[in-house]
């Protein structure tokens, strides 16, 4: 069965540091895809980025960078310059072999401040 | 483009009532899905329907039935709730894209309490 383990329940990162969101998974199927949603305070679930499993180089798009360690099985989230729009919950997920649906972790409540 | 429509927003429900929670979508997605957000504990797969006419059940399922009415509608039935089943619940759906990725477009959510 996967797992997905997001062991920070909360974190604090000042404003245009850069900040790293842990996540590790578990799975034995070779092929699987990792995701990272945020989640502001208004609820809504907003997709960031995705990984492959058989993907060459880390995933980035914009300041979220995703940083893939396959032998480690972590699929770390890295937001660069934070800014204050950034708080929120932060939730990885993974999809394996040809399932559509995702796992999710129990999320990253991260408090960006001045 | 109104992506994935959830109705309603919030409920309030009485012990062993029953209500449909209804979702569509207009992204011509294959696939559609329930999950329940509690907090510390992420969001949990309730069922999950693949393509038009199949339904499964994903991590948490005793309580609800589903019905994939056609390709853009999936609703959520609570037979006869109870107060456990007072949660967030989003509807999603997806379809691989190009890089093989099936990202899951959600809903605005359904906040739902039973008392």
């Amino acid at each position: 069965a996967q797992k997905i383990t997001q062991t920070q329940p909360g974190m604090f990162v000042q404003e245009k540091e850069a900040v790293t969101l842990d996540c590790t998974y578990d799975t034995s199927d070779p092929s699987y895809g990792l995701f990272w949603y945020k989640q502001p305070s208004s609820g809504e679930m907003i997709f960031l980025i995705y990984q492959g499993s058989y993907d060459q180089q880390n995933a980035t798009e914009g300041r979220y960078s995703l940083n893939f360690q396959k032998a480690r099985k972590s699929a770390n989230l890295v937001i660069s310059a934070s800014q204050l729009g950034d708080s929120a919950m932060y939730f990885c997920a993974m999809r394996t072999g040809t399932a559509s649906k995702l796992t999710f972790g129990t999320g990253t409540r991260l408090q960006v401040t001045l | 483009n109104a992506g994935v429509t959830q109705t309603p927003k919030f409920q309030v429900l009485k012990t062993g009532q029953s209500m449909t929670l209804q979702c569509a979508q207009d992204m011509n997605h294959n696939s559609m899905y329930w999950y329940r957000q509690d907090p510390g504990m992420g969001l949990r797969l309730i069922y999950y329907s693949a393509s038009e006419g199949t339904t499964d059940k994903g991590e948490v399922p005793n309580g609800y039935n589903v019905s994939r009415l056609n390709k853009r509608e999936f609703s959520l039935r609570l037979e006869s709730a109870a107060p456990s089943q007072t949660s967030v619940y989003f509807c999603a759906s997806s379809d691989i894209d190009n890089a093989g990725a099936n990202v899951l477009t959600f809903g605005a959510g359904s906040r739902l309490t039973v008392l």
